[in-house]
């Protein structure tokens, strides 16, 4: 079935750092990929999505590619900042040929703590 | 525009009690879900609905039950509740049309059994 693994956290920062949160994944057909943030105590938000292969997803700062050679979607931004300290999870919602697979499947998420 | 909602925020429940956690979304989407988040564990879907009066169960059922009399409303109920049953739920909506699949998710609900 479909999967996603994403990096194990918890990553630490320094304000202005360069950020990676790897993620891979397996799935049948062409699933569409996401990122959503969850900020403490609330709930998941959508950060960015790419629906189909090389298409890259951007918002606030924040970057992934749709590898479909490498089953990856990284996230990436170039410099961050206090107020990015959160918990991101990578997604996928699986198609097929037919149309659209609702369901999301999600990673176990990676917390980011980012210090002045 | 609210969005999703829901209710409560915060319950106790004692072990054999019930409760409905209430979600309503204002976007007339036609999926809704009930989502589980266990801590490192990410979220694990427990039922979801493709419309009023069709639902159906998502990886970890058990112990849940669902309804969707309406567009907007999407109760989970708990009928007996479990110490296993402790976690924060969400609940989430979406449009499933013209390949749009990104779900909108509420505030969630944490809930403690003792």
């Amino acid at each position: 079935g479909d999967s996603v693994t994403q990096m194990e956290g918890p990553v630490t920062l320094s304000e202005e750092a360069f950020l990676t949160i790897n993620c891979t994944y397996t799935a049948t057909g062409y699933p569409s990929l996401f990122w959503y943030v969850q900020y403490p105590g609330e709930g998941l938000q959508l950060l960015l999505k790419a629906t189909k292969a090389d298409d890259k997803g951007s918002n606030k700062g924040f970057e992934a590619t749709y590898r479909k050679e490498t089953t990856s979607f990284h996230l990436e931004k170039g410099s961050v900042q206090v107020s990015d300290s959160a918990v991101y999870f990578c997604a996928l919602s699986g198609r097929n040929s037919g149309g659209s697979n609702y369901k999301l499947t999600f990673g176990k998420g990676t917390l980011l703590t980012v210090n002045p | 525009n609210a969005g999703v909602t829901q209710t409560p925020k915060f319950r106790i429940l004692k072990i054999g009690q019930s409760m409905t956690l209430q979600c309503t979304q204002d976007m007339n989407h036609n999926y809704m879900y009930w989502y589980r988040q266990d801590p490192g564990m990410g979220l694990k879907l427990i039922y979801y609905s493709v419309g009023a009066g069709i639902t159906d169960k998502g990886e970890v059922p058990n112990g849940y039950n669902v309804s969707r009399s309406t567009t907007e409303d999407f109760p989970l109920r708990l009928e007996l509740a479990a110490p296993s049953q402790t976690s924060v739920y969400f609940c989430a909506s979406s449009y499933l049309g013209q390949g749009e699949e990104t779900q909108y998710f509420g505030p969630g609900t944490r809930l403690l059994v003792l």
